[in-house]
């Protein structure tokens, strides 16, 4: 069965600083990947997505993410935090077409906090 | 039109009470979804519309009742639920069900069961 990771449970960074949010994938053939982001109260934002192609995905906001299939890694990153990216953030995987489940599988979540 | 919509955003209600959530989305989108969220926990699936039709019901009781009216519409109706089904209710939208596109999600409905 597919599953992603994400093994901290809160990420906490300096206003201005780079910022890395883990997240390692277990699924059978070619994953796809996606990143999501929750602020408080509100549903969830597509940051980006890995389907195929090159490994470093540019997204909304700033962000990007690196696809690491030896690994098995897909970290989200962002060169220079800001105060409002402090939120919740969501790594998921879907099987590919064909692979049997079209469900989409999230991690447990991540908390950045961007510290003024 | 980009967006997902969810009313009511806020819901209290009773054990013995029938209440409706409803979705709407106009990007022509053919799979719908319902998800339920607990606080700092990850969206957990609960049903999957693909053209109207249900395709996917992952256990869940049937106090939980969901409708798919059009392609445009998804209805999840409540009755008797328990004080443990408080959470919050995001629906979401996709292309089709087995689409690698990503879910375009709703707000969500924060609901409290008395």
């Amino acid at each position: 069965a597919q599953s992603v990771a994400q093994p901290e449970d809160q990420v906490n960074v300096a206003e201005g600083n780079p910022l890395t949010v883990k997240c390692t994938y277990s699924v059978s053939g070619n994953p796809y990947l996606f990143w999501y982001v929750q602020y408080p109260n509100r549903g969830l934002q597509f940051l980006l997505k890995y389907i195929t192609g090159d490994n470093l995905v540019k997204g909304s906001y700033g962000f990007e993410a690196e696809f690491n299939k030896s690994q098995t890694s897909f970290h989200l990153k962002k060169p220079s935090a800001l105060v409002s990216d402090s939120a919740l953030y969501f790594c998921a995987v879907r099987d590919p077409p064909g692979a049997g489940s079209y469900q989409l599988t999230f991690g447990k979540g991540t908390k950045l906090s961007v510290i003024p | 039109d980009t967006e997902v919509t969810q009313t009511p955003k806020h819901l209290v209600m009773g054990m013995t009470n029938k209440k409706s959530l409803k979705c709407e989305q106009h990007m022509g989108h053919r799979a719908m979804y319902w998800y339920k969220q607990k606080a700092k926990k990850p969206p957990e699936l609960m049903f999957v519309y693909s053209y109207e039709k249900l395709s996917i019901n992952e256990s869940v009781p049937s106090r939980f009742s969901p409708e798919c009216p059009n392609s445009s519409l998804l209805n999840l109706h409540l009755h008797a639920l328990q004080p443990e089904d408080s959470a919050l209710y995001l629906c979401a939208s996709s292309p089709r069900k087995r689409s690698y596109n990503e879910q375009f999600f709703g707000p969500g409905t924060r609901l409290t069961v008395l």
